[in-house]
């Protein structure tokens, strides 16, 4: 069965730090998706990244940077330079092939606070 | 273009009524999910339409939810004798399969309290 686990709770920064939010995942899939959301308190999932598990590059989107790793099944993703306007719950999701539907599992997700 | 809607964006209703829930996808999107998520957690998969038929309802709880999309597009959650466990957000979301998990577009959700 899929999961997904973003141990960090909640996390407070101050404004201009950076910031790495944590994500492990687990699948038997070997063809796998992994997304990750913002939920501003406005409440709305925005999609942030979506990675298929054949391409572990790196990825960097302005101060956005995330890292995926198979070998620990980890997609971390980092703020650099953090604003107060980063505040939110972040959410790690997996997708596997095999689920035909391609349904998100989410983990709990963080609670990034940036303080000015 | 517009986003994914859904309608009402708040709902209070007494414990044992009905209720209905809306979503109106992103035009031309094909595949339509649905979604619950209780406070402090992420969603968690309920039903998933392919057209105008259920897929997948695996994440179902119970037989007092049931789902439809008759046109292929509009879809409508309804739950039957609600229960205070039945408060949460519902989220509804939409992609546009090309093959693989494309990205799903969610609505802004419709928060139900069930008193």
């Amino acid at each position: 069965a899929q999961k997904v686990t973003q141990a960090q709770t909640e996390i407070s920064v101050v404004e201009k730090e950076d910031v790495t939010l944590d994500c492990v995942y687990e699948t038997r899939d070997t063809t796998y998706y992994l997304f990750w959301y913002k939920q501003p308190p406005s409440g709305e999932l925005v999609f942030l990244i979506r990675r298929n598990s054949f391409d572990e590059q790196n990825e960097i989107s302005g101060r956005y940077s995330w890292n995926f790793q198979k070998s620990t099944s980890s997609f971390n993703f980092t703020i650099t330079a953090s604003q107060v306007v980063d505040s939110a719950v972040y959410f790690c999701a997996l997708s596997e092939a095999g689920a035909g539907s391609y349904q998100l599992t989410f983990g709990k997700g963080t609670k990034l606070s940036v303080i000015p | 273009g517009a986003g994914v809607s859904q309608t009402p964006s708040n709902k209070v209703t007494e414990k044992g009524k009905y209720v209905e829930l809306r979503c109106d996808p992103i035009s031309g999107h094909t595949a339509l999910y649905w979604y619950r998520q209780s406070l402090g957690q992420g969603p968690e998969f309920l039903i998933y339409f392919q057209g105008t038929g259920a897929a997948d309802d695996s994440g179902l709880p119970n037989d007092r939810f049931f789902a439809v999309r008759p046109e292929g597009s509009v879809s409508t959650l309804k739950i039957q004798r609600t229960e205070r466990g039945d408060s949460a957000v519902y989220l509804c979301a939409s992609s546009s399969p090309t093959g693989g998990a494309d990205t799903q577009y969610f609505g802004p959700g419709t928060r139900l309290t069930v008193l």
